[in-house]
């Protein structure tokens, strides 16, 4: 089965740090740009960051530039979102997905005092 | 950074009838490669999003006929024929032309 499943998600304080991990199956992760997307409380979809095949390329909105790193290991099947200097703005779920096409379930980041 | 623009904020449907969602961008979505990067997507209730209409028009697999897209190069249309109960959640457009990807706000579909 094609899944994508993500962890490492909860609760943090500003300024702290917290990684994301996104575990791929049943497909050739490797053939696939990544990215993760994540989506505020009751609020819409916002893309966060994407990266190449190789991991090569990567690519960040500007709000988390220079806060988070997206990496990725295809031997592993494993993407990741190492998030630095954390604010309650990037309390959200964050999703996993194949670039933009298969998404996973979601991982809950709170963060508050 | 490239704005998609939906409408409505929500529609209210009874079942068996036809429901259509607009997505206006504000730059062309048509790549160099002459796709057309416009998706659509449905996240229901408490789920994750899935994926429903790719590269404008073309129909995500396991996701039924009754979900149809058109357009042009900024303005899109999503039709849902025969509105089932099923179909109840936020459906969103996005595209993957360039960076920052970006979404729609929502249009919020509910049963009459």
């Amino acid at each position: 089965e094609v899944q994508l499943a993500e962890s490492g998600g909860g609760l943090v304080q500003p300024g702290r740090s917290l990684k994301l991990s996104c575990a791929a199956s049943g497909f050739t992760f490797s053939d696939y740009y990544m990215a993760w997307v994540r989506q505020a409380p009751t609020k819409g979809l916002e893309w966060v960051a994407s990266i190449s095949y190789d991991g090569g390329s990567t690519y960040y909105r500007d709000s988390v530039k220079g806060r988070f790193t997206i990496s990725r290991d295809n031997a592993k099947s494993s993407l990741y979102l190492q998030m630095d200097s954390l604010r309650s703005e990037d309390t959200a779920t964050y999703y996993c997905t194949t670039g933009l096409l298969l998404w996973g379930q979601g991982v809950m980041v709170t963060v508050s005092s | 950074d490239i704005v998609l623009t939906q409408a409505p904020l929500s529609v209210s449907v009874t079942p068996g009838e036809s429901a259509s969602i607009s997505c206006r961008s504000s730059k062309s979505l048509l790549s160099s490669k002459g796709i057309t990067s416009l998706y659509w997507y449905l996240q229901r209730p408490g789920k994750s999003p899935q994926l429903l209409i790719y590269q404008m028009s073309n129909l995500a697999s396991g996701v039924p006929d009754r979900f149809s897209s058109s357009g042009s190069e900024t303005d899109f249309t999503l039709k849902i024929s025969k509105v089932e109960t099923e179909d109840v959640g936020v459906y969103y457009c996005g595209h993957r032309l360039e960076y920052p990807l970006t979404f729609g706000s929502g249009t919020k579909l509910e049963i009459k």
